[in-house]
């Protein structure tokens, strides 16, 4: 079983502040690395998918960076909005290939 | 493509009733994948398929849950007898070959209530 932690548990943050998640898995026996975005009553969505150490991805205000050797990963929200209020999930596929999921972080945007 | 469709959305059951969880994954997609979302452990796998064969079914509780995947196209959870600790939100999700690179499409989940 992969242990895929993340970090925080929760964030409340003001509308326009920046902010950033992480998640550390191990080193060994990695694949890929996936992040996910969850809104509330709705089915998990997925964001990024990064394999290679050094990754880099970008979509609008959100980015992630990986570092496989060192087994983290990184989710970063700029000037963040209240449309961005969700659950962030990251999940590692390691040798299986199958993703094992993180319990996320959950990000509370204020207006 | 609509998707992934899983049915119901919503179940209110009795305990000791069968419940029977159902899922369409996009066409093309060869894996399919069972998860279960409580607030204990998160989002956890209880099985997945490749080419309509079970690959992996160690996440399954115990034997009360059973799942099969007749053909490509539709994939079912069961669980019989339900208990209320079963109470959740099972989602169905779906991939292309090499899921570790290619990213899972959800359904939009069945929340089951076990009374």
């Amino acid at each position: 079983i992969l242990n895929v932690e993340q970090s925080p548990q929760s964030l409340h943050v003001q509308e326009g502040d920046s902010t950033i998640f992480t998640c550390s898995f191990p080193s060994s026996n990695f694949y890929a690395l996936h992040w996910y975005r969850w809104e509330t009553a709705k089915s998990p969505e997925a964001l990024f998918v990064m394999t290679l150490n050094g990754d880099e991805k970008k979509k609008g205000r959100i980015s992630a960076t990986l570092n496989t050797k060192e087994g983290y990963s990184y989710l970063y929200i700029k000037g963040s909005q209240p449309e961005d209020s969700a659950t962030y999930l990251c999940a590692l596929s390691g040798g299986s290939y199958i993703p094992t999921f993180g319990r996320g972080t959950s990000l509370i945007v204020h207006p | 493509d609509a998707g992934v469709i899983q049915s119901p959305r919503h179940e209110v059951t009795e305990m000791g009733q069968e419940v029977t969880l159902r899922c369409k994954p996009i066409s093309g997609h060869d894996y399919l994948f069972w998860y279960r979302q409580t607030m204990m452990r998160g989002l956890e796998l209880l099985i997945y398929f490749n080419n309509n064969v079970p690959i992996d079914d160690s996440g399954m509780p115990e034997d009360r849950f059973s799942a099969k995947m007749p053909n490509a196209s539709f994939s079912t959870l069961k669980i019989q007898p339900s208990e209320p600790r079963d109470s959740a939100v099972y989602f169905c999700a779906s991939s292309r070959t090499a899921p570790g690179a290619n990213v899972l499409t959800f359904g939009a989940g069945s929340r089951l209530t076990v009374l």
